[in-house]
């Protein structure tokens, strides 16, 4: 029993670049969720989704898109890099009462 | 909406000293209530959680937490720290009822000093 696991730990990458953050689960939840973390902010919600093939907007999506089509994965696009999305970034599953089950994370550096 | 703050963003202490990190909340409804810790360089692990019942939770590690309705406060607690406490803490809410989406707080920074 893995949890949720994130794909890569770390990644640099050059403005405008692509990229595709992989979460995976193996606790059969229905919701899952991306987050990111910066110094002082906390964690802040980007998209999340409630159920295989769906999705929605958190706080803050902009430049950022996610898919989920199957139940166990939740993938985190990134289309074109910028440097404010340097960040840490937590993905984390969760059944009906929302306690949050957390991957590891994943450092990206944008330069 | 709802919305969550913790109101220290730093709190030091020494070794074996009792700690409160503080968190309050607004809500509409009824809410679950949960305390996160973040060790460095690690995601979040749950540290304990208020879904209904008793006001006073227990956690891991030697954790408490009291839920006051009245005051929309879900204060943590220990009596005696070590060293190894020395963490990140965050407090989040989620209404109950059908919600998906937690808020989290800002975050407190617990420092323990030998």
């Amino acid at each position: 029993n893995a949890g949720v696991t994130q794909t890569p730990k770390f990644r640099v990458l050059k403005t405008g670049q692509s990229m595709t953050l992989l979460c995976a689960q193996d606790m059969n939840h229905e919701y899952m969720y991306w987050y990111r973390q910066d110094p002082g902010m906390g964690l802040r919600l980007i998209h999340y989704s409630v159920g295989e093939g769906t999705t929605a907007k958190g706080e803050v999506p902009d430049g950022y898109n996610v898919s989920r089509l199957k139940k166990q994965n939740f993938l985190l696009g990134l289309e074109s890099a910028a440097p404010s999305q340097t960040s840490v970034y937590f993905c984390a599953s969760s059944g009906l009462d929302n306690e949050q089950f957390f991957g590891p994370g994943t450092r990206l550096t944008v330069l | 909406a709802q919305s969550v703050t913790q109101l220290d963003s730093q709190v030091p202490v020494f070794e074996e000293a009792p700690v409160e990190l503080r968190c309050n909340y607004s809500s509409s409804v009824s809410v679950y209530l949960f305390w996160y810790v973040q060790y460095p360089n690690q995601g979040l692990q749950l540290l304990l959680k208020y879904l209904s019942g008793s006001t006073l939770v227990k956690g891991i590690n030697g954790f408490e937490a009291e839920f006051n309705k009245s005051q929309t406060s879900f204060h943590l607690r220990k009596p005696s720290v070590h060293i190894s406490d020395t963490a990140e803490y965050f407090c989040a809410v989620t209404t109950s009822g059908g919600s998906y989406i937690p808020t989290f707080g800002r975050g407190t920074s617990l420092i323990v000093h030998p």
